[in-house]
């Protein structure tokens, strides 16, 4: 799986949209990237996921670049109960073999949302 | 409804001592994984059982051996505790690994001091 990098921490204020960057300059055709993320003492927590097309849910929203060597995701109006630990995780479409849904886990963003 | 769920959430042994920690799914999943969170806040996979049948074995010590008695349980028996196992343990499932639908649903997490 491609490697991904985060800024290891990030501040956003109540209301705002936070805007998490990730890098992934050497994923290939077939990699998705994935957005987990971790509030403190709990298991992580699935947010969103996509190819190469833009991507929403109830949770965020998901913006992958054209060449898809980095993505954004974004929160649109975060609370308090949003900081946590956010991760970026690049994974083949189809893992099979020793990969077989095998998730990656990396540093992360330590986003803070402050009031 | 708890979707993953573990027991105990603390243990705290002695060195040597062998324990075990256990996990259910009610999700209906047909795939399990468990996870070791270090103090650095790392988080790796260690196994992965599909219907009963490991398929990842991340170079686990054999003093880690997870048991499935059925697709909906997953437990960790750790023999001859270190202190280096001490760490968060998280239990997770998912129906489609390794598909670019999957979502990986986790516990609550062990907390494993070891003494």
């Amino acid at each position: 799986d491609a490697k991904t990098t985060q800024p290891p921490s990030m501040d956003c204020a109540e209301g705002r949209a936070a805007n998490l960057p990730c890098n992934h300059s050497t994923i290939s055709g077939n990699e998705y990237v994935y957005w987990y993320r971790q509030i403190h003492s709990q298991g992580p927590q699935y947010i969103i996921h996509g190819l190469k097309n833009n991507e929403t849910n109830e949770m965020a929203s998901l913006i992958i670049t054209e060449d898809r060597k980095s993505s954004t995701l974004i929160l649109p109006h975060a609370t308090l109960r949003d900081t946590a630990v956010y991760y970026c995780i690049v994974r083949l479409a189809n893992a099979g073999g020793t990969s077989y849904g095998k998730l990656t886990f990396g540093q992360g963003t330590i986003l803070t949302v402050h009031p | 409804d708890t979707a993953v769920s573990q027991t105990p959430k603390y243990l705290v042994t002695q060195m040597g001592n062998d324990k075990s920690i256990k996990c259910e799914q009610n999700l209906g999943h047909d795939t399990m994984y468990w996870y070791k969170q270090d103090s650095k806040k790392f988080l790796k996979i260690m196994f992965s059982y599909n219907n009963k049948e490991l398929i990842i074995n991340e170079t686990v010590p054999n003093r880690f051996s997870p048991k499935s008695p059925d697709k909906a349980h997953l437990n960790l028996h750790i023999n001859s505790l270190e202190l280096g196992d001490s760490a968060v343990y998280f239990c997770a499932s998912s129906q489609e690994p390794g598909t670019s639908t999957d979502t990986q649903y986790f516990g609550p997490g062990t907390r494993l001091t070891v003494l």
